[in-house]
């Protein structure tokens, strides 16, 4: 079975340019979450889908950041414009039956430094 | 106080050595995540807890919902073993995914 799958997998813009991940989750699992980790931290949740609708979008910067999950099976994230601040690993991770327990699965992540 | 405490921050061992981190939690949850990140990778899944004890491998997990503990235990530790532990819990009042700081573990040869 084909894990979750991230593209690109690095990224490297000037600053004020725009950037999008894109994020196929496990076939199936219909909760899908978008992280943010800078170098020496755990990850930070930016926005948690459940289908196609967003639940938790709390901690997304919603001036410059955006996403979408069309059809709640693939995911994109869009950074417009970028800052210095943006460069990090944006993680996808998907699971099953959002509420209830079930083991999340992370993609590789799309490393992005802003230069 | 941070609410997903780990110990230690970072360990270094020898190959072989049985090797122990530990997580402490304050809030109440629904189940207790550990996952495993080398460097320049992504993030794998451990285990998924919520009580008891799991195996896989040489690594194990227990919980003490009571004590609101956990330890991942790695039997005959070796190389490939070295990655960042992260332990991860689930509120259950709002769901959300809370993360440990991480234990940096290195196994030298």
């Amino acid at each position: 079975e084909a894990g979750v799958v991230q593209s690109p997998r690095y990224k490297i813009i000037e600053k004020k340019q725009p950037v999008a991940f894109w994020c196929n989750p496990i076939s199936g699992h219909n909760t899908l979450y978008w992280y943010r980790q800078n170098l020496g931290q755990g990850p930070e949740l930016l926005i948690r889908y459940e289908n196609e609708e967003a639940v938790d979008d709390s901690q997304l910067p919603k001036d410059r950041f955006s996403a979408e999950r069309l059809k709640g099976v693939d995911s994109t994230l869009k950074i417009q414009p970028a800052e210095l601040g943006d460069s990090a690993v944006y993680l996808c991770a998907s699971s099953k039956e959002g509420f209830q327990e079930n083991t999340i699965y992370f993609g590789e992540g799309s490393w992005l430094t802003v230069v | 106080k941070n609410e997903v405490e780990q110990s230690p921050q970072n360990l270094t061992a020898q190959e072989g050595e049985f090797i122990t981190i530990n997580c402490s939690y304050s809030v109440g949850i629904s189940a207790l995540h550990w996952l495993q990140q080398h460097p320049g990778g992504g993030i794998v899944s451990l285990f998924m807890l919520s009580s008891g004890k799991k195996k896989h491998g040489r690594l194990i997990a227990t919980i003490n919902i009571q004590e609101k503990h956990s330890s991942l235990h790695i039997t005959a530790s070796h190389p490939r073993d070295s990655a960042v532990y992260i332990c991860a819990v689930r509120s259950n009042s709002n769901y959300q995914l809370i993360w440990g700081a991480g234990t940096k573990l290195i196994i030298k040869p």
